[in-house]
């Protein structure tokens, strides 16, 4: 069965350090992956998504994520965060050809001016 | 506003109760979700429906009765429920079901917080 690992489970930064946090998945085959954000009180909201092509992919908010097929990994980046992007982030993971979106268990991101 | 409606958005029930969470899409999609949002846990699916038919259940009991009588219309019907069963329902849409390939991305709802007493 499929899983998905975050294994930050809670990054505290000062505004401006970078960030990445950290996702990998478990399948071994195709795979569609997707970052999910969650703002307090707020719903979830897609961050950035990756079907093909280049595997370098650039989202929302400054935000980007690498796939990379031989480590089955798809960490998000970002070179400089700011106290807005405080919230929860899920990477999650669909193998090709079934309808399941599979979460890894969130990373809570706190920023501090 | 995100498209996707969740009525209500809290609930308490006793766990002999018989309550319906109400989900509505204003988005002309075709395939809708349910998701189990419980704290220190992963995001759970419970049911996928495409054109009004199931095409997931992951092992979700029968105190859970998903429903869904047009492509923007899901409910989920719950009966003899358990405090463990306190949590967030998400409901979910997107354009076409995943397993058909495509861009197809998920876009979620508020979700109702349901507590069982």
């Amino acid at each position: 069965a499929q899983s998905v690992s975050q294994h930050n489970h809670h990054v505290i930064l000062s505004e401006a350090a970078s960030l990445e946090l950290g996702c990998n998945y478990s399948y071994g085959g195709t795979v569609n992956l997707f970052w999910y954000v969650q703002y307090p009180g707020q719903h979830l909201q897609l961050l950035l998504k990756y079907f093909s092509g280049d595997p370098l992919v650039k989202g929302i908010k400054g935000f980007e994520a690498e796939f990379i097929k031989s480590k089955f990994s798809f960490n998000l980046r970002k070179p400089s965060v700011q106290w807005s992007d405080t919230a929860e982030y899920f990477c999650a993971v669909n193998a090709r050809n079934t309808d399941k979106l599979i979460f890894g268990t969130g990373t809570r991101l706190q920023v501090f001016p | 506003e995100t498209g996707v409606t969740q009525t209500p958005r809290h609930l308490v029930m006793g766990m002999t109760n018989k309550k319906s969470l109400k989900c509505e899409q204003h988005l002309g999609h075709n395939a809708m979700y349910w998701y189990k949002q419980s704290a220190k846990k992963p995001l759970e699916l419970m049911f996928v429906y495409n054109f009004k038919e199931q095409t997931e259940n992951n092992s979700v009991p029968s105190r859970f009765s998903p429903e869904c009588p047009n492509s923007s219309h899901l409910f989920l019907h719950l009966h003899t429920l358990q405090p463990e069963d306190s949590a967030l329902y998400l409901c979910a849409s997107s354009q076409d079901r995943l397993a058909t390939g495509g861009a197809n991305v998920l876009t979620f709802g508020a979700g109702s917080r349901l507590t069982v007493l």
